[in-house]
């Protein structure tokens, strides 16, 4: 069983589009990362969560901590938002982190 | 502050190979960690530091090693290479307070043949 699980597994939208991609995970958790994979690229964070919701440009991270679930929204999406998004957890005993297998991420001229 | 630096970036060993795979931080993060990445799984743990001179096993650790001589170094070596370990390898960092963010390295690209 995977401690983390999101979906959807391949999303392909259409530019300008709203995008949801939504994480849930079964670990008490001390904060929630949402992250961003190019093709051959390296990982780089979008957002770490404990709590509530983070904006930063046209992202959008939510967390709930009673029901254990997360989405990351893109707003008005753009091609270069093209992307592999993975959630992560961190467990709030031990520390490590857990990662589901991620989104993969189109967006269609 | 150049974050977390790995090397080498793409690799092709054969069979029975040995090889070190660097990983480097300077943010003075007490914890330290190797993944890999294979199609269709998220990352899974190889293993971990929570600082110099202590390491421990992740999800998948067999046939590779880590030491952690130094905070800012945690080299992870394939003792020898076999076609399974074929994968893309993450060294990430972070604060061991659980409430920071990870940086990670820009991944290797092993091919074993």
């Amino acid at each position: 069983k995977n401690e983390v699980e999101q979906s959807p597994q391949n999303l392909t939208a259409q530019e300008g589009e709203f995008i949801t991609i939504n994480c849930s995970y079964s670990v008490g958790i001390s904060a929630l990362h949402w992250l961003q994979q190019h093709p051959g690229g390296g990982i780089v964070s979008l957002f770490m969560l404990s709590s509530g919701k983070k904006k930063h440009g046209r992202l959008i991270a939510t967390i709930n901590i009673q029901e254990k679930h997360s989405s990351l929204h893109i707003t008005a999406s753009h091609p270069r938002d093209s992307a592999v998004y993975i959630c992560a957890v961190r467990k709030n005993t031990g520390n490590q982190f857990y990662f589901g297998t991620g989104t993969s991420l189109t967006v269609i001229p | 502050n150049a974050g977390v630096t790995q090397t080498p970036k793409f690799q092709v060993l054969k069979t029975g190979q040995s090889m070190t795979l660097q990983c480097a931080q300077d943010m003075n993060h007490e914890y330290m960690s190797w993944y890999r990445q294979d199609p269709g799984m998220g990352l899974r743990l190889i293993h971990y530091s929570v600082g110099a001179g202590i390491t421990d096993q992740g999800e998948v650790p067999n046939g590779y090693n880590v030491s952690r001589s130094t905070t800012e170094d945690f080299p992870l070596r394939l003792l020898s290479a076999a076609p399974s370990q074929t994968s893309v390898y993450f060294c990430a960092s972070s604060k061991w307070d659980g409430n920071t963010e990870a940086f990670f390295g820009q991944g290797t690209r092993l091919t074993v043949v």
